[in-house]
């Protein structure tokens, strides 16, 4: 069973459109971060959300953590082909090694111009 | 550039031969990791290692062998591997210290075929 399931798995789309990608667990989690991964490439951290609601902003992008810390989600405004890439949620369940996160699937996000 | 570098990039080998990954960390860090990305599967955590001690084992099987001679240096021996080991192996670190925005840095991956 997938601790941390990630929707949707595919997703392409014209530059400028908005997107929404979620991370969905039956589990509480301490912390919640996601990565974007480009291909060829390591993933790299995007933000880390610990506060149950808490919304952060990185540009154009939106995460929000859920009220009982058991899921998030990421949302793109006016998408851009630099946002192609594979995204990562990854969630630990107690205060340890940021390493011992559990990941999701991923969402590999397409952006045509 | 994020402090963790991977060598080689690409590795083909066959079942029978030995090689070794390696995988440096200029962050001075304290935790370092394995982890294997196959295609339409999450990443599986594999080795943990903090302050050169093995700390998790994840039911990984023998033919992987990792050591650590060092908070900065990770290596992953090979040898004897399967087809079905052919992925994307990535190593990454982190301070080690268990609080809950730690953040996690990832090597660029070597990615084995094995035939």
């Amino acid at each position: 069973t997938q601790l941390l399931e990630q929707s949707p798995q595919f997703l392409s789309i014209q530059e400028g459109e908005n997107l929404t990608v979620y991370c969905n667990s039956s589990s509480v989690f301490s912390s919640l971060q996601w990565y974007r991964q480009e291909p060829g490439e390591g993933p790299v951290l995007l933000v880390t959300v610990v506060t149950g609601g808490e919304v952060k902003k990185l540009k154009r992008l939106t995460f929000q953590f859920g009220d009982a810390r058991k899921d998030s989600s990421l949302h793109i405004t006016a998408a851009q082909p630099g946002d192609t890439g594979l995204y990562l949620c990854a969630g630990l369940l107690s205060n340890t090694n940021a390493g011992k996160s559990t990941f999701g699937d991923g969402t590999t996000l397409t952006v045509k111009p | 550039e994020t402090g963790v570098t991977q060598t080689p990039r690409h590795l083909v080998m066959g079942m029978t031969n030995k090689k070794s990954l390696k995988c440096e960390q200029h962050l001075g860090h304290n935790a370092m990791y394995w982890y294997k990305q196959s295609a339409k599967k999450p990443l599986e955590l594999m080795f943990v290692y903090n302050f050169k001690e093995q700390t998790e084992n994840n039911s990984v099987p023998s033919r992987f062998s990792p050591e650590c001679p060092n908070s900065s240096h990770l290596f992953l021996h090979l040898h004897t591997l399967q087809p079905e080991d052919s992925a994307l192996y990535l190593c990454a670190s982190s301070l080690g210290q268990g609080i809950r925005n730690e953040k996690l840095f990832f090597g660029s991956g070597t990615q084995l075929s094995v035939l």
